[in-house]
């Protein structure tokens, strides 16, 4: 069975910090690691990896995949108090065939809180 | 508004009651998730349709629980009898046709609680 562990589950920091937020899994057949920002009900997109060692940048987030190590961090630098949220980390397995459906299982999540 | 719309947002049940979601996903995504989410933890899968056909259901969907996309376009969930470890967020994503397309997106749920 796919499985995705978070750590931290909760991390308390104030503006301008940097934050690590990590995801380890274990999968059949790895497709694809998506990373996905909660903050009230639905989860944003924020990344997908699907190679090793290529970096996703996006404004202050950028994500990295170790699929030898099989995990991936999210970080994010000078945190702002709207970074405030549940990061969820998700993995997506490749079906027989080579496809996938788009079936993702989470890990728990880390609950980001950044104070003024 | 063009994304992934569920109705209602909040449900309160009494146990044994029967509910009912609807999805909408976003126009000419042919896939559609269910998924479930509990307090403190990440979202678990529930069911998977492409257009009307449901291709998978998870252990989780126990006999209570069923799910039509009837036309492939909206789809509903239904849960019968109630208990109240069915409380949680239900949540619907959808995504386009296309195996590059990896990416889901999800709407904003709908709170169920069982009292």
């Amino acid at each position: 069975e796919d499985k995705v562990v978070q750590s931290p589950l909760s991390l308390v920091v104030h503006e301008g910090d940097t934050v690590t937020l990590n995801c380890s899994y274990e999968v059949t057949n790895f497709r694809s690691l998506l990373w996905y920002k909660q903050e009230k009900k639905a989860p944003t997109f924020l990344f997908m990896l699907t190679s090793s060692g290529i970096e996703k940048k996006s404004g202050r987030l950028s994500s990295i995949l170790d699929k030898k190590e099989l995990f991936s961090i999210l970080n994010i630098t000078a945190t702002q108090t709207g970074d405030s949220a549940v990061y969820l980390c998700a993995v997506e397995a490749r079906r027989a065939g080579g496809t996938s459906y788009g079936k993702l299982t989470f890990g728990q999540g880390t609950i980001l809180t950044v104070h003024p | 508004d063009t994304g992934v719309s569920q109705n209602p947002r909040h449900k309160i049940t009494k146990r044994g009651q029967n509910v009912t979601f609807r999805c909408d996903p976003i126009s000419e995504h042919n896939r559609l998730y269910w998924y479930r989410q509990t307090l403190g933890q990440g979202p678990e899968f529930l069911t998977y349709f492409q257009n009307e056909a449901q291709l998978e259901k998870s252990r989780l969907l126990s006999d209570r629980f069923s799910a039509e996309r009837p036309k492939g376009s909206f789809s509903t969930l239904e849960i019968q009898r109630t208990e109240q470890g069915d409380s949680a967020m239900y949540l619907c994503a959808s995504r386009p046709p296309g195996a590059s397309n990896e990416k889901l997106f999800f709407g904003s749920g709908t709170q169920l609680s069982v009292l």
